[in-house]
């Protein structure tokens, strides 16, 4: 069983540049969430997509937009980059019935904006 | 606003030391809780989770915690730690009745055990 990947593992941007990220949930999971961890912190929720549409956003700006596709892989895109944006971006998936609740997080991809 | 905290950011034992990390949350309603090991270099991994039941729940690799609903905390323990559980550890909450499954985590306790 393959879990959730997530690509590029680092990327270097420079400040109003935009940014794509993407995610490959587990398999058999249909909802995806994304998380920002910046260094020394714990991860920030962004926003969940669940059936293909925005299912919860936590407290980020509209810059930070994301998609789901049918077979339930995700993107997230960054606008606008700022220097504090730099930091792991997570995303994890969640199985459907009554595992929904727990997520399984992928490796992450590391951001730095200059 | 829901939020987590973890009071110990970090924490030096001796191998065959006990280990017990902190967690309190703030919410009044129904939550469900978690802790997440990260090792160096690897990615979140779930050690284990409470949902509802017997508020002594246990994990992987010989880890326990217990829910206390009248404190809002859900400490971690391990009675005797080894030099391969030096990680950051997290702890998190999700309301079930939120609508969606987003986490809040605390920020994280780094464990270093000594050889």
């Amino acid at each position: 069983e393959t879990g959730v990947t997530q690509s590029p593992t680092h990327l270097i941007k420079t400040r109003g540049q935009q940014v794509t990220l993407r995610c490959s949930s587990q398999s058999g999971h249909n909802t995806v969430s994304w998380y920002q961890q910046a260094l020394g912190q714990g991860p920030q929720f962004i926003f969940q997509y669940y059936r293909e549409e925005e299912n919860g956003r936590g407290n980020f700006p509209p810059r930070f937009s994301g998609l789901q596709f049918p077979n339930y892989s995700s993107e997230l895109n960054v606008n606008a980059l700022e220097l504090d944006d730099s930091a792991l971006y997570l995303c994890a998936s969640s199985p459907p019935g009554d595992s929904s609740y727990e997520q399984y997080f992928g490796p992450g991809t590391r951001l730095t904006v200059t | 606003a829901q939020s987590v905290s973890q009071h110990n950011h970090h924490v030096i034992l001796s191998e065959a030391a006990s280990l017990e990390l902190g967690c309190n949350y703030s919410y009044g309603g129904t939550v469900n809780l978690f802790w997440y090991v990260q090792y160096p270099g690897q990615h979140l991994q779930l050690l284990l989770k409470y949902f509802s039941g017997d508020p002594l729940v246990k994990g992987i690799k010989g880890f326990e915690a217990e829910f206390i609903k009248s404190k809002f905390s859900f400490n971690l323990r391990k009675p005797s730690v080894q030099w391969s559980d030096t990680a950051e550890y997290f702890c998190a909450v999700n309301s079930p009745t939120s609508g969606t499954y987003k986490y809040i985590f605390g920020t994280g306790t780094r464990l270093k055990v000594l050889a």
